[in-house]
């Protein structure tokens, strides 16, 4: 079967840094994406990475170690507004459509 | 990235009947589209690839005969959720591919079932 694991939830106050790692076991992998939902809102796209290392968006990262099967959601300098779940999602191959498996979410609760 | 959008956002109906969900992509052609749903503080399980012109595709454990899916148009898929029941109350979500990696997600439909 396909899984994605992801911490549930994780506290942090205005201004902190947080890391969500997330490590997977699927049989095919393309690329892990992440992406932020607020309560009772849409799913949207923060990052992706097929390669191994580090891609940066702002005060976002997204890490990726396919060696490991490891991979990692970087917020720096949070903000209030970043209280959300975040998902990472694996595309198993390219032909399939993109179509994803998303991990369980983590809440993250920002504390001012 | 393509701008989606759902119909109804929420619906209360009956134990028995059936409701129709609309996905609509209004500035992008999609063959494909996802539907999703997503139960309270869970996560998204996608439960069929709804195919422009053909049938859709539908991931393991899912009921075809109980959820219908029609991709009327390259903007335009719908799920109906026939005869629900109270278990089938939950948070429905199309999304769009806007590439290889990238999805861009309706903002959702939440069903009631009493």
């Amino acid at each position: 079967g396909q899984s994605l694991e992801q911490p549930s939830e994780v506290t942090a106050v205005e201004g902190a840094i947080v890391q969500i790692n997330c490590t997977y076991q699927t049989s095919g992998f393309y690329g892990l994406s992440w992406y932020q939902q607020h309560d009772g809102g849409a799913p949207t796209f923060l990052s992706y990475n097929a390669l191994d290392g580090l891609e940066e968006t702002g005060r976002f990262s997204s890490f990726l170690s396919r060696s490991d099967s490891y991979g990692y959601l970087l917020l720096q300098e949070l903000q209030m507004k970043d209280s959300a779940s975040y998902f990472c999602a694996v595309s198993r191959t390219k032909a399939a459509g993109n179509k994803l498996t998303f991990g369980g979410g983590t809440r993250v609760l920002v504390k001012p | 990235g393509a701008v989606v959008s759902q119909h109804p956002s929420w619906v209360i109906c009956k134990s028995g009947t059936s409701v129709k969900i609309e996905c609509r992509s209004l500035d992008f052609q999609a063959t494909t589209m996802f539907w999703y749903r997503q139960f309270p503080k869970q996560s998204l399980m996608l439960m069929a690839t709804s195919n422009e012109g053909s049938k859709a595709t539908y991931e393991q454990g899912v009921e075809k005969d109980k959820f219908l899916i029609n991709h009327a148009s390259l903007t335009l898929s719908t799920l109906t959720v026939t005869s629900a029941h109270p278990e089938d109350s939950s948070f429905y979500i199309c999304s769009v591919p806007g590439g290889i990696y990238e999805q861009y997600f309706g903002p959702g439909t939440r069903l009631t079932v009493t």
